[in-house]
């Protein structure tokens, strides 16, 4: 299994405070990822890292934002927590542009 | 707008069935992937598909890459219980991104 771990795993926050989910990896990897998952939706792309502190954004980016200033971690930011931001997130990492990608377990987050 | 289209969105079979999941858009890519996600976890790649045609098997599971690149399909044979869980097909869109289907939940029955 690829070496890549999500903190916290479980979250409950109040509708306005920041956020800030943390994704490490230990695989040297230069591209990792920031998804959401809700149902009847799939996976969807927040924010990527193409390299340390290169990052842009995906189809479902307002409201988030990234950091990337080491390879190993990818910080998400909630910069003000919404209810619509009640989700599951999960990170990933690939070796590779668009090549295979490894998940972490993922982080559910509750906002109330 | 590039939207990946899975189909069906459940599906539920007794021990011992085949099945087909099917990966559909307008779109062409670059290169497919499929993933299976049991609950709870994240999802694990199966397999990666290339060039236009290409067909690839993992024991009874049978991968196809359509001729155009816009088309997947993905074949179980004799499904067992330990093939539950929700699958998931991801194109290559554009530099660096993936776009994900909404997925195909399947509950083999023992």
């Amino acid at each position: 299994d690829a070496g890549i771990t999500q903190s916290p795993r479980h979250k409950v926050t109040e509708t306005g405070t920041p956020v800030t989910l943390r994704c490490h990896q230990t695989e040297n990897h230069r591209y990792m990822y920031w998804y959401r998952q809700d149902p009847g939706h799939g996976l969807r792309l927040i924010h990527y890292s193409y390299g340390v502190k290169d990052t842009d954004k995906g189809e479902v980016s307002d409201g988030y934002s990234v950091s990337r200033s080491k390879t190993e971690d990818f910080l998400l930011t909630l910069e003000s927590a919404t209810s619509s931001q009640t989700s599951v997130y999960f990170c990933a990492i690939s070796p590779r542009d668009r090549g295979e990608q490894y998940f972490g377990p993922g982080t559910r987050l509750t906002v109330t | 707008t590039q939207l990946l289209e899975q189909s069906p969105q459940f599906l539920s079979i007794q021990e011992g069935e085949n099945l087909t999941v099917y990966c559909n858009s307008s779109s062409v890519f670059s290169s497919l992937q499929w993933y299976r996600q049991e609950p709870g976890e994240g999802p694990v790649l199966l397999v990666t598909v290339v060039t236009g045609g290409e067909v690839k098997k993992l024991k009874r599971l049978t991968f196809q890459f359509g001729d155009a690149r816009k088309d997947s399909s993905l074949h179980i044979t004799a499904a067992q219980p330990g093939d539950t869980g929700l699958y998931l097909c991801a194109g290559a869109a554009g530099t660096y991104k993936y776009i994900f289907g909404t997925g195909t939940r399947l509950k083999v029955l023992a």
